[in-house]
């Protein structure tokens, strides 16, 4: 199975700052079927971008995806506390579908 | 809008088996595949399988193929996911989830079922 690895674990960062998450697969990930959820406590996953970069409906403009072949990226821009979370990147190019352990984001 | 409500936690003994329900609104149930994944404390996300509510295909991680089934009803737009054989490691946070597009992210979730395997 592809095995994704989220780093770092946990990321201090203060409000109105960027935050840059990354996820490496073991293999690399076919026509970069890799999606990013966010996690609130308490909450379900919501989903914030798929196929790598592109933005789900009604996610703010300050989420960006980027990366292919096994390495790729969430960029945050000008934090809003709203966006202190836990972060998953999923990849769903080959079965079984797998999850990276994820990176908290939290406040500075 | 789209919205999945999932029936209530669940304490189960080990050895035993839980049903855990998903209903659907919003949209056209049989349209898009159904799946499931669980969380648990600590851990990462798992994905354990899907359901496709036009002809009830399925399709389940190798880790959960001897003790998972997923089934559906039409009629009341709910998917089930039973699984069996429960131990201890099987505490966690499960949730239903919608197949977002053409292919496997998922959107929306729903709202999660904690179960709970405890002597």
């Amino acid at each position: 199975e592809n095995v994704l690895t989220q780093s770092p674990g946990t990321l201090s960062v203060s409000p109105g700052e960027s935050a840059t998450l990354s996820c490496r697969a073991s293999q690399s990930v076919r026509s970069n079927y890799v999606a990013w959820y966010q996690q609130k406590a308490a909450q379900a996953p919501r989903l914030l971008i798929y196929g790598a970069s592109y933005r789900a409906t009604g996610i703010a403009d300050r989420f960006s995806g980027s990366g292919s072949g096994t390495e790729f990226t969430l960029t945050v821009s000008r934090l809003e506390p709203e966006d202190f979370a836990v972060y998953y990147c999923q990849q769903y190019g080959s079965s079984p579908i797998t999850f990276g352990q994820g990176t908290r984001l939290e406040i500075k | 809008q789209v919205q999945f409500v999932q029936s209530g936690a669940e304490v189960k003994r080990p050895g035993a088996s839980v049903k855990v329900s998903c209903r659907a609104s919003g949209y056209t149930f049989t349209n898009y595949d159904l799946h499931w994944v669980r969380l648990a404390p600590g851990q990462r996300p798992e994905w354990m399988g899907w359901i496709r509510p036009r002809n009830g295909d399925t399709k389940y991680s190798q880790k959960f193929q001897d003790r998972l089934t997923i089934t559906r009803d039409t009629s009341a737009s709910t998917a089930y996911m039973e699984l069996s054989g429960l131990t201890f490691e099987d505490t966690a946070v499960y949730y239903c989830a919608k197949k977002g597009g053409a292919t496997d992210w998922f959107d929306p979730w729903g709202q999660g079922t904690l179960v709970t395997v405890s002597s």
